[in-house]
Formats: structure tokens, sequence, C-alpha cells
């Protein structure tokens, strides 16, 4: 149990294109879904908090106009890059919360990520 | 702001070997820590993780870790290696109202035969 997919596993691009993202919580209800990024060799890097039904909360310095998050249903958040560019290359990898979890600080599960290669 | 160290970028170790991996933290207050393992091109899998209680606690894959206050530390070890074992380790602390999650940089184990 507690599947999150990721569609499409690796895109690309051309450079000034849109790029979207999906992140599905395949067997639960996703209250909260994360989105990060991660450079190779370096750390996962929290973009943004994703609450359905709600505007998303990004970290500072992430572009919220860039980088557009939708989450449309309790199953569903996807990132959109927008006008991507070659610095936009990276990994996406997304993660969800369980619905009804009272837990603080309980598991996030996560996708299998996304690699984006920008032209 | 919270922030994780993971000092070793790679470790080499032999298949058989035991393996213990580094991760030092700074948190203003009772942190809660995790343990994610990362496969090439894989997203992460949850091996463990503490919020409170026992200090020395247990992971799937036969992982263990232990939380040390007065030390910051919360390292990973693993009695025996496997070669299936090989991945990179992301040490992490949550904090604040909607769990927040920061990310050690990560450790690439390597098993050689």
């Amino acid at each position: 149990g507690a599947v999150v997919s990721q569609h499409p596993s690796r895109v690309i691009c051309k450079s000034g294109t849109s790029v979207k993202i999906e992140c599905r919580s395949l067997d639960f209800q996703a209250t909260t879904m994360f989105w990060y990024r991660q450079f190779p060799k370096q750390s996962l890097m929290l973009m943004a908090t994703s609450n359905e039904g709600s505007k998303a909360t990004y970290e500072q310095g992430v572009e919220k106009d860039k980088f557009l998050i939708n989450h449309a249903s309790l199953t569903l958040s996807t990132l959109t890059v927008t006008s991507a560019h070659p610095e936009d290359s990276s990994f996406y990898i997304c993660s969800a919360k369980i619905l009804g979890d009272k837990s603080s600080y309980n598991e996030q599960f996560f996708g299998p990520g996304t690699r984006l290669t920008v032209l | 702001a919270q922030s994780v160290t993971q000092p070793d970028i790679h470790i080499t170790v032999s298949e058989g070997a035991s393996l213990e991996l580094r991760c030092n933290y700074s948190y203003g207050a009772t942190p809660y820590l995790f343990w994610y393992v990362q496969s090439p091109g894989q997203g992460l899998q949850l091996l463990l993780k503490y919020f409170s209680g026992d200090t020395l606690v247990q992971g799937i894959k036969g992982f263990e870790a232990e939380f040390k206050r007065s030390q910051s530390s919360f390292n990973l070890r693993k009695p025996s290696v496997h070669w299936s074992d090989a991945a990179e380790y992301f040490c992490a602390v949550g904090a604040g109202g909607y769990q927040k999650v920061t990310f050690g940089i990560g450790t690439k184990l390597q098993v050689i035969p």
C-alpha cells in the first residue's frame, strides 16, 4: 500500500516550452503533497507544499509563477514548469501524506521521480 | 532553521562487513529524524524514523539507528552489508507545523564483493 506514482518518468523538452509532471497517490488519499528538486550529487530541496483545494506554499527562492502547482483532488497534484530553461533540468520528486493520519510527523511516501532535461 | 550534515559523501565497504553512516543534525527542539534510501533513478524509501522513546530504532532491511542527543547524531548501522544495499542514503530532520523535512546531502554506499 501507500504507492505514489509520477508521470512521466523522463521528459526532454526544448527551451521555452512548458512541462507538466503528475503526482498521484494510487491507493490512498493525500491531504498534503510535497514537491522536491534534486540536483546531481546534491540533496533534495523542498520546493513547495501542496494542499488539496488551496494554494501551494512555496519555499523561499522558488518562483511560484515558474513552478505552477495544482492539487486538484486528494489523489493528484501537478507541477508545471513554465518556459523551461536548461537550468531547470533536474530530478523532480513528489511525496504525499495519508489523509486522516493524525501523527504529527508521519511518513511521507515518495514517488519515483521525474527526470527533466531542457535542451 | 534545522540542518543536517552527512560528513561522508561516499563510502565503500566489503560485502558482509559492518556499516555505519554518520548523520549530525542541528535543531532547537526535539528533532524528528529519518533515514531514507534511494536507488539510482528512483524515489526514496523510508528505512526508519525516530520521534520519541527508545533511542535505538530498528528499521527495515536489517538497519538500525541510534539517536544521541548529546552528540546531535542519528547514525545508521547495519551489522552485515549485502550487495543489494548499494544505494544513496539520506538522513533527514523534520520540524514545523506542516511537516517540513530537511535532507542531508546524502551518502553514496558502494559494496564490493
